[in-house]
């Protein structure tokens, strides 16, 4: 079965640090271009970051360069949003989505949720 | 910067529904995507490339446009569209929304 499954969302101080991954199966991971979207309760989609098929290519919202740190593991399937100095703001529900086509994105995970408090 | 119009469509089933996305900056690509999303689930692309339907989703919907402007039509709305959709361009920023609801 196709599918991306986020882990390691948690209840954080402002301040802290938190390392989300992405685990993707069914299908070829190194073959597409990956991202990480968040939604902060009652809120609208935010772009967070995206990451290119050799993690060479690392575009960033502004909310969040220098703090967050995008990466893969092609060899371990796998997708990682390292977060530091995290604040209130950066609460919200975290999901990582596949591009299948050019700037778009049609396979989701079902989230995790970071708390920063 | 995308703005979205109206922020809520007070709709019945079976009208057509017009959403509008605008992009401060126009993407030479024109890769301007489509999503819904529901209470509790994930976001579900719609259209892709301004203008392509994203596999298994119906015909009613169709999108549009080029440049600064870009629309997405539902052209009768079934009970299941009632949700929000957003724009997204070119991978990047989001629109804040249109919520569709009856």
């Amino acid at each position: 079965e196709v599918q991306l499954a986020e882990s390691g969302g948690d209840l954080v101080q402002p301040g802290g640090s938190l390392r989300l991954s992405c685990a993707a199966s069914g299908f070829t991971f190194s073959d597409y271009w990956m991202t990480w979207v968040r939604q902060s309760p009652g809120k609208g989609l935010e772009w967070v970051a995206n990451i290119n098929q050799d993690g060479s290519t690392k575009p960033y919202a502004d909310s969040v360069k220098g703090r967050f740190t995008i990466s893969r593991d092609n060899a371990e399937n796998s997708l990682s949003l390292q977060m530091n100095s995290l604040r209130a703001e950066d609460t919200g529900l975290y999901y990582c989505a596949r591009s299948g086509y050019p700037g778009a994105f049609e396979m989701w995970g079902q989230g995790t949720m970071v708390t920063v408090s | 910067v995308l703005t979205q119009s109206p922020g809520t469509l007070s709709l019945s089933p079976g009208e057509r529904a017009t959403l509008s996305c605008w992009v401060s900056q126009p993407d030479p690509n024109n890769h301007l995507a489509w999503y819904q999303q529901k209470p509790g689930q994930a976001p579900r692309l719609l259209i892709y490339g301004a203008s392509h339907r994203a596999p298994g989703i119906p015909d009613r919907f169709s999108g549009r446009g080029s440049g600064t402007d870009f629309t997405l039509t539902i052209s009768r709305l079934e009970p299941e569209d009632f949700a929000i959709y957003y724009c997204q361009r070119d991978g990047g920023a989001f629109g804040p929304g249109t919520k569709v609801e009856i």
